[in-house]
C-alpha cells in the first residue's frame, strides 16, 4: 500500500529558481490538498482539490500553483521561489465525502524545502 | 473563518498518568474532526476522526470526544507511555470547504 507519496523528500532551492513537488495518491481518492507547516504554527491550506480538473485556494496560495489532470496526481508548483517559502510542505487526500465513505484524511511524509 | 485552537501547547506528564488534551473550534458548523500524531520530522497519522453527528471514537488506549454545539473536542490517553511522546494535533473540516483546519498542536513529552 503506496498511500500518498511525495516527491522530493528534500530540496534546497535558490531565491528565483522554480520547481514542483509532487504528490500521488493510490487510494482513488476525490480530494487533495497541499498544506504548508511552519514552526509554531501549524498547518496552513495551499490549495485544494475536489476532483480532476477542479482546484480552489486556501490560506496561503500566493506564489503556488496547482492543477488536477488525474484523480491521482496533484503536484504543487513554486513559480518563483522566495526564502519565506521555506517550509515543510504536506499533501493529503480523502474521499469525497458525496460517496458516503469514510472520509478520514491521509498524509503524504512531506518535503522539507529550503530557499536560499 | 475557521479557527482551531490547542491547549496546552506542551505537556510533560511521568509514565502511567492519564491525560486529557484540549481543542476548541470557533464555528460549529463541521463536517469531521480528526485528531493526529506527528513525531519529530514525520508526517501525519491519523489517529482517530469523528464525524459531525458522532459523540465520540475510542481505538485503544485513546478516546476523543465531540461537543459539536460548544466546539469542543477532546483526546483522552489511558496509561501514557514514552512511546506516546509526540505532537498531537486535531483538525476540523467545515461543511462548506472540502479541506481541514488545523490547530498548532500539543506537544507531549512522557517521562520514563
Amino acid at each position: 500500500n503506496a498511500g500518498v507519496t511525495q516527491t522530493p523528500k528534500f530540496q534546497v532551492l535558490k531565491t528565483g529558481q522554480s520547481m514542483t513537488l509532487q504528490c500521488a495518491q493510490d487510494m482513488n481518492h476525490e480530494y487533495m490538498s497541499w498544506y504548508r507547516q511552519d514552526p509554531g504554527m501549524g498547518l496552513r491550506l495551499i490549495h485544494y482539490s475536489v476532483g480532476a480538473g477542479i482546484t480552489d485556494q486556501g490560506e496561503v496560495p500566493n506564489g503556488y500553483n496547482v492543477s488536477r489532470s488525474t484523480t491521482e496526481d496533484f503536484p504543487l508548483r513554486l513559480l518563483s521561489a522566495a526564502p519565506s517559502q521555506t517550509s515543510v510542505y504536506f499533501c493529503a487526500s480523502s474521499y469525497s465525502r458525496d460517496r458516503g465513505l469514510n472520509t478520514e484524511a491521509f498524509f503524504g511524509q512531506g518535503t522539507r524545502l529550503t530557499v536560499v | 473563518k475557521q479557527e482551531v485552537t490547542q491547549i496546552p501547547a506542551a505537556l510533560s506528564v511521568p509514565e502511567g498518568e492519564n491525560l486529557v488534551l484540549n481543542c476548541s473550534f470557533t464555528d460549529s458548523a463541521i463536517y469531521n474532526l480528526q485528531w493526529f500524531r506527528q513525531d519529530p520530522g514525520k508526517g501525519l497519522t491519523s489517529l482517530l476522526l469523528i464525524q459531525s453527528s458522532q459523540r465520540e471514537q475510542t481505538s485503544g488506549r485513546l478516546n476523543a470526544s465531540l461537543d459539536k454545539s460548544s466546539g469542543r473536542s477532546t483526546l483522552y490517553i489511558a496509561a501514557s507511555q514514552p512511546g506516546d511522546s509526540a505532537t498531537y494535533l486535531c483538525a476540523v473540516m467545515d461543511t462548506g470547504r472540502r479541506a481541514l483546519t488545523f490547530g498548532s498542536g500539543t506537544r507531549l513529552q512522557v517521562q520514563p
